[in-house]
């Protein structure tokens, strides 16, 4: 079966500095695998996604993320974070070819601290 | 832009009581979903659509009955509701071909008193 796991419940950085998320997964075949932002008393909103191709992948608000098959790693980055960064991220994954459901991992608070 | 919306963004009921928790989408999306978020426990499927009247069971169907009559709208139903209960309810709908990205509503804050 699927896992994802997000191993810091939250992570605290400076305005300006670069961020990092960390997510790791447990999937048989290649993967589809997703990031989603929460912020407070919202829903979860897209922010991007690894298919295939470019391991590097690019997404909404200054958010990349990069895909790393041999350490089953799919990091999420910024290079400058931003206060409105603050929020709960969720790491998914989809399993190829596994229908539609995606299991969430359980989800880190980042803090950007001005 | 595409459009989940939850009925209600909070609830306070009593134990016992019958909830009925309603999400509609507006774009024409296959399949619909119903989580339950926790602190600490990520989000739980309990419940799946892929098609109307369609249903599958997820992590956590216990407790949870689903109904879904039209394309649109797929509601959650809890039969007689129990403290442990109260928590963020999540409804999500996607496309069963392509990228599969999940698009949410904005949830509801069920409290069970």
């Amino acid at each position: 079966a699927q896992s994802v796991a997000q191993p810091e419940d939250q992570v605290n950085v400076a305005e300006g500095n670069p961020l990092t998320v960390k997510c790791t997964y447990s999937v048989s075949g290649n993967p589809y695998l997703f990031w989603y932002v929460q912020y407070p008393n919202r829903g979860l909103q897209f922010l991007l996604k690894y298919i295939t191709g470019d391991n590097l992948v690019k997404g909404s608000y200054g958010f990349e993320a990069e895909f790393n098959k041999s350490q089953t790693s799919f990091h999420l980055k910024k290079p400058s974070a931003l206060v409105s960064d603050s929020a709960l991220y969720f790491c998914a994954v989809r399993p190829y070819r596994a229908g539609n459901m995606l299991t969430f991992g359980g989800g880190t608070r980042l803090m950007v601290k001005p | 832009d595409v459009k989940v919306t939850q009925s209600s963004r909070y609830l306070v009921k009593r134990t016992g009581e019958k909830v009925f928790l309603e999400c509609v989408q507006d774009m024409d999306h296959e399949n619909m979903f119903w989580y339950r978020q926790d602190p600490g426990l990520g989000l739980r499927l309990i419940y799946f659509s892929y098609d109307v009247k369609m249903k599958e069971k997820g992590d956590i169907p216990e407790g949870y009955s689903v109904s879904r009559e039209k394309k649109e709208r797929f509601s959650l139903i809890l039969e007689s509701a129990s403290t442990n209960q109260t928590s963020m309810y999540l409804c999500a709908s996607s496309f069963s071909e392509g990228t599969y990205i999940q698009y949410f509503g904005a949830g509801t804050r069920l409290s069970v008193l």
